[in-house]
């Protein structure tokens, strides 16, 4: 039972442009939401997370936006760099009720950004 | 660098054997979550320790152990070890473990090949 749906395993962006990556959740517990970025040989880079009180967050290129009622979330990255070509995790938590588990990842996106 | 260094990089074993993997957190970090990474299933959360104590399990098998040392480093022990046990396995740290701000800083990774 995934919890945590990423349901585009790849996603080419011309640079400059604007990638929009998705992520569903089905666990109505969690409230903690949070992106990751992954090269190849190294481990998940922590960009941006949401709390579930907030329906946006901002940081630089990247923003995080969460709807709350359609148990979604996107992570926009304007504009779209070749250095961003990575995967892409999504990962939530539920942070008062099972606050010493550890992060529930989705299986990633693939992102390209094309010159 | 997110500070948090794991060894060995690679490993190469047989089926039927016994590893341990190491893990420092960043420095300051109390808590130390292990996780594996295989090509079907994602990142699946396998155990946290805080400051020496377990404090949650998630995916982990009766087969895997870990510990908690005083000077914060973790090691994650696999036994009696199965062609499927192959995998990335992560460790990643973060200052508390449980809200406000736990953003989990991963480390390179240690990548097991049972043959």
């Amino acid at each position: 039972d995934q919890q945590v749906k990423q349901n585009s395993p790849s996603l080419s962006v011309q640079e400059g442009r604007i990638s929009i990556l998705n992520c569903d959740y089905t666990n109505s517990m969690f409230d903690y939401f949070l992106w990751y970025k992954k090269y190849p040989a190294e481990g998940p880079t922590f960009l941006i997370s949401i709390s579930s009180i907030k329906d946006k967050n901002e940081d630089g290129r990247f923003t995080v936006f969460l709807n709350k009622s359609a148990k979604h979330l996107s992570l926009h990255i304007v504009p779209s760099q070749p250095g961003d070509s990575a995967v892409y995790f999504c990962a939530a938590k539920d942070r008062y009720g099972g606050g010493a588990d550890g992060l529930t990842f989705g299986k990633g996106t693939h992102l390209i950004i094309q010159p | 660098d997110s500070g948090v260094t794991q060894t060995p990089k690679h490993l190469i074993t047989a089926t039927g054997q016994r590893v341990t993997l190491r893990c420092s957190p960043r420095s300051g970090d109390l808590s130390v979550y292990w996780y594996q990474q295989s090509l079907d299933q994602g990142l699946q959360f396998l155990i946290h320790y805080y400051n020496g104590e377990e404090r949650a399990k998630g995916n982990i098998l009766e087969r895997f152990s870990a510990q908690q040392f005083p000077d914060l480093h973790s090691e994650l022990n696999l036994s009696s070890l199965e062609l499927g046990d192959s995998a990335l396995y992560f460790c990643a740290s973060s200052v508390v473990g449980t809200p406000p701000g736990d953003e989990q800083f991963f480390g390179p990774g240690t990548r097991l090949t049972v043959l």
